[in-house]
């Protein structure tokens, strides 16, 4: 069982460098997230969509977009990296419905310079 | 607004040690709680929830205790083992049925033998 898929795992970035992170799940699942995650913080929500074609932001959305190009399928971009995007990234989903669990990804690990 | 508040790591206890990790919020409503754990260089999974006050969730020998008078969840464990040794997330839904999550800032657990 593949669950979530991120890929790459891991990327170093020069500060005005742009860069797509993938995500795709087989699950079956409506909602679908991005996080990131610094250490001391947590983590916190960059967007989030409810279904194909919708997304919404989170509490953390500037400096990125996203695209929910299918049912299984959720990018992250960063059009112009800057040195404070250095993080963890993880994309998780979640079926529809108050309360359900949500589903990650093993993380990529983005080191802007 | 909405917060999480968790108690610091690292925790370091000898197997079968009891296990306590606190965890306060502060919400409007009435929101459902969650524990989620990560291992070592994966993304998280959930541990356990409750969606009410007085609830108690379990799992794998934890549990946690919804109380609102306290506005705690703290998680509890009778005896550790050395395979629990993680970094666990206290979390809250704010978003209702869009499962919109705001994280603690997580502690780390290591158990030796």
């Amino acid at each position: 069982n593949a669950g979530v898929t991120q890929t790459p795992k891991f990327q170093v970035l020069k500060t005005g460098q742009s860069m797509t992170l993938q995500c795709a799940q087989d699950m079956n699942h409506n909602s679908m997230y991005w996080y990131r995650q610094d250490p001391g913080m947590g983590l916190r929500l960059i967007y989030y969509s409810a279904s194909e074609g919708t997304t919404d932001k989170g509490e953390v959305p500037n400096g990125y977009n996203v695209s929910r190009l299918n049912k299984r399928e959720f990018s992250l971009r960063l059009e112009s990296a800057a040195p404070s995007q250095t993080s963890v990234y993880f994309c998780a989903s979640s079926r529809a419905g108050v309360n359900q669990p949500q589903h990650f990804g093993d993380g990529t690990r983005l080191s802007i310079l | 607004g909405n917060s999480v508040t968790q108690m610091e790591g690292p925790v370091t206890l000898s197997e079968e040690a009891f296990l306590t990790i606190n965890c306060t919020y502060t919400a409007t409503g009435y929101p459902s709680l969650f524990w989620y754990v990560q291992y070592p260089g994966e993304g998280l999974q959930l541990l356990l929830k409750a969606t009410k006050a007085d609830d108690k969730g379990s799992n794998k020998g934890f549990e946690a205790t919804y109380r609102k008078e306290t506005t705690s969840f703290h998680l509890e464990k009778g005896s550790v083992q050395v395979s629990d040794s993680a970094v666990y997330f206290c979390a809250l839904n704010y978003g209702g049925a869009t499962n919109k999550l705001i994280f603690g800032t997580g502690t780390l657990l290591a158990v030796q033998p």
